[in-house]
């Protein structure tokens, strides 16, 4: 199975960026998607976009589009969330999920332990 | 957008019994895209089940889920006190994929 390791917490002023990184290790070849996932304090969790590294294709939610950038460095496993123009709305953790593809439904089976984003004057 | 509501927002059960928790959707989520997760406090959710009715990897077979359509369950046949945490579904049939707001079951 994919473990995934993200990078650390951040805090971040209004309107700037923020770039969280998901290192994959164990199958990393075996990915077909990862996709982030935010979760705000005591909130539910919302589906921000993915991507697909084999052909690239991206997805994004309507709420973070021309927002967001999701990238993937294949040469080193690592998968990239670059979210812009930063609000005091977008404090939350921020999780990377993989998906394995056919193998495993399409399901979203491994996920990051997350990265604390905390947007702060 | 396809909106998932789960319900009840809280369920509060006591150990042994069993737990039905519903995910409704907007508009018709095809099985194969059905997937539900289980989150601790402080902790990433976890992977219960995929395909609507598939259980992932390593999870127990207290845990099963049912449903079509825009109707879709998961059933917890004997709590154990470890199940005590919020669940959510997730539809990724359709982009952009959701989530439900989640339901929070709680030892009565």
């Amino acid at each position: 199975q994919v473990q995934l390791v993200q990078s650390g917490a951040e805090v971040k002023k209004p309107g700037s960026s923020v770039k969280v990184s998901c290192k994959a290790s164990g199958a990393p070849s075996s990915i077909y998607a990862i996709a982030w996932v935010r979760q705000a304090p005591g909130q539910g969790l919302e589906w921000m976009g993915r991507i697909i590294p084999m052909f690239p294709r991206e997805n994004y939610a309507p709420m973070f589009q021309g927002r967001v950038t999701i990238t993937m460095d294949e040469a080193t496993g690592t998968a990239y969330m670059d979210l812009r123009s930063l609000r005091y709305e977008d404090t939350a953790v921020y999780y990377c999920v993989t998906s394995m593809g056919v193998t495993d439904g399409y399901s979203w089976g491994s996920w990051g332990r997350g990265t604390l984003v905390t947007v702060s004057s | 957008e396809i909106v998932l509501t789960q319900s009840p927002v809280t369920l509060s059960l006591s150990p042994g019994e069993r737990a039905t928790l519903s995910c409704r959707a907007s508009q018709s989520v095809r099985s194969s895209y059905l997937g539900w997760y289980q989150q601790e406090p402080g902790q990433a959710p976890r992977l219960l089940i995929y395909g609507a009715s598939t259980r992932a990897t390593g999870i127990p077979d207290r845990f099963s889920g049912s449903g079509s359509g825009t109707d879709f369950t998961l059933t917890i046949s004997r709590l154990e006190p470890e199940d005590f945490a919020v669940y959510y579904c997730h539809q990724y049939d359709s982009s952009p994929y959701t989530f439900g707001q989640g339901t929070k079951l709680e030892i009565k």
